[in-house]
């Protein structure tokens, strides 16, 4: 059974760095990109980008470049997603979810979501 | 970047009924790559339709999607309670992936 397991919710202050997880089991990691996705409290969803988990290529949305970076760690099967310097306006929910084989953008399997609070 | 329309914002029905919902892009979407999602309250998203009308595994045929070029819709016949929830179109065409607003479908 595929399964993407979110990392607990955090509660940070402006300017903190922060890293959230994504683990995976169910399926080899390597073969499938991840992708990330924001929702704002209230709000709809937002494509942040993905990452090719077999050599960690990644792609970002324009809106999310320079302020998100993504990771894997292959020996655990888990994806990153981590911010340097965080802002009031980086609270929402997190979802992390996996493409399907042929990586062609939409989110077939997705984590539970991880959420993000910066006051 | 494409910007998705779902209308309407709010479609308030009853159970047995059926639910149209629109999404429109503002540009030819590349080999009708667009999806739906459901997502319940407190849920994440769950893919129902890719590539326009095909059914995610395990889906109920009274969930269908249609639609070319840059109109879409999705249909969920006889509707069931568990049927009320926001819907999101997301294009994955081109970069950006984009999504549509929403639809919420409420019970009447």
């Amino acid at each position: 059974e595929v399964q993407l397991e979110q990392s607990g919710a955090e509660v940070k202050k402006p300017g903190e760095s922060l890293r959230i997880s994504c683990k995976t089991s169910g399926y080899s990691f390597t073969s499938y990109w991840i992708t990330w996705v924001r929702q704002m409290p209230g709000k709809g969803l937002e494509w942040m980008g993905t990452i090719a988990p077999r050599d960690s290529y990644t792609t970002y949305n324009p809106s999310f470049q320079g302020h998100v970076t993504f990771s894997v760690d292959k020996s655990v099967d888990t994806a990153y997603l981590q911010w340097s310097s965080l802002r009031a306006s980086d609270t929402a929910i997190y979802y992390c979810a996996r493409l399907p084989a042929d990586n062609s953008g939409y989110a077939y399997f997705w984590g539970q979501g991880t959420l993000v609070t910066v006051s | 970047e494409i910007v998705l329309t779902q209308s309407p914002g709010t479609l308030s029905l009853s159970p047995g009924e059926g639910a149209t919902l629109s999404c429109r892009a503002s540009q030819s979407v590349y080999r009708n790559f667009l999806a739906w999602y459901q997502q319940r309250p407190g849920q994440a998203p769950k893919l129902l339709i890719y590539a326009a009308s095909n059914r995610a595994a395990g889906l109920p045929d009274r969930f269908s999607g249609r639609g070319s070029g840059t109109d879409f819709t999705l249909t969920i016949s006889r509707l069931e309670p568990e049927d009320f929830a926001m819907y999101y179109c997301q294009q994955y065409g081109s970069s950006p992936r984009t999504f549509g607003q929403g639809t919420k479908l409420e019970i009447k």
